[in-house]
């Protein structure tokens, strides 16, 4: 089965500075999607960026960027000139050939003014 | 339009009850998903639907778990004889099936408390 790991519970920065969350999966499968997703104190979900594994790119949205290292099962998330609302657990997830969802224990991101 | 929608938002129940917790997926979408998130913890999943049925159940904790989904829409999951430890925040997602990503949008969840 498809493990997740998020090896930062909690991680700190500064308003306007850059911060990496790190995440680590366990897969047999060659192709299959990467997602981080953002929870804020609401409890909604929402997507920040995602990765198809095929693709060597780094996917990025605006301040929004990963670093994904297929051999090395890796897909952190950096996050440039951070914002308050950038305050957040955030999660990452795999979804393979079944089409199910799988995710880490999650990042609770704090940033400081 | 419409995201997903859950209810009720909250749940208190007492130890020994049945709880029904409600799924509206978006409209069209033919996947949908369900999760439980205990407190300060990430999110496991429970089941999954394709249409009306569940190829994947796999993520069911017990007998006492199911869930069901008529008209490939509205699913419902009913927890029977409800634990103490059932206590979480249970969130449902729905999918296309013929997206690219499958990208899950995700409801605001239902929080359950056992007393």
């Amino acid at each position: 089965a498809q493990t997740v790991t998020q090896s930062q519970p909690e991680m700190s920065v500064q308003e306007a500075e850059t911060v990496t969350l790190s995440c680590t999966y366990d897969t047999s499968e060659s192709d299959y999607y990467l997602f981080w997703y953002k929870q804020p104190p609401s409890r909604q979900m929402i997507l920040v960026i995602r990765q198809e594994a095929y693709k060597q790119q780094n996917a990025t949205e605006n301040r929004f960027s990963v670093n994904f290292q297929k051999a090395a099962k890796s897909f952190s998330l950096k996050i440039s000139d951070s914002q308050l609302g950038d305050a957040a657990m955030y999660f990452c997830a795999y979804r393979g050939d079944n089409n199910d969802m799988r995710f880490g224990a999650g990042t609770r991101l704090t940033v400081k003014p | 339009g419409a995201g997903v929608s859950q209810s009720p938002s909250n749940k208190v129940t007492e130890k020994g009850k049945d709880v029904e917790l409600r799924c509206d997926p978006i409209s069209g979408h033919t996947a949908l998903y369900w999760y439980r998130q205990s407190l300060g913890q990430g999110l496991e999943f429970l089941i999954y639907f394709q249409g009306n049925s569940a190829p994947d159940k796999s993520g069911l904790p017990s007998d006492r778990f199911s869930a069901e989904r008529t008209g490939g829409s509205v699913s419902t999951l009913t927890i029977q004889r409800t634990q103490q430890e059932d206590s979480a925040v249970y969130l449902c997602a729905s999918s296309p099936w013929d997206s690219d990503y499958n990208e899950q949008f995700f409801g605001p969840g239902t929080r359950l408390t056992v007393l």
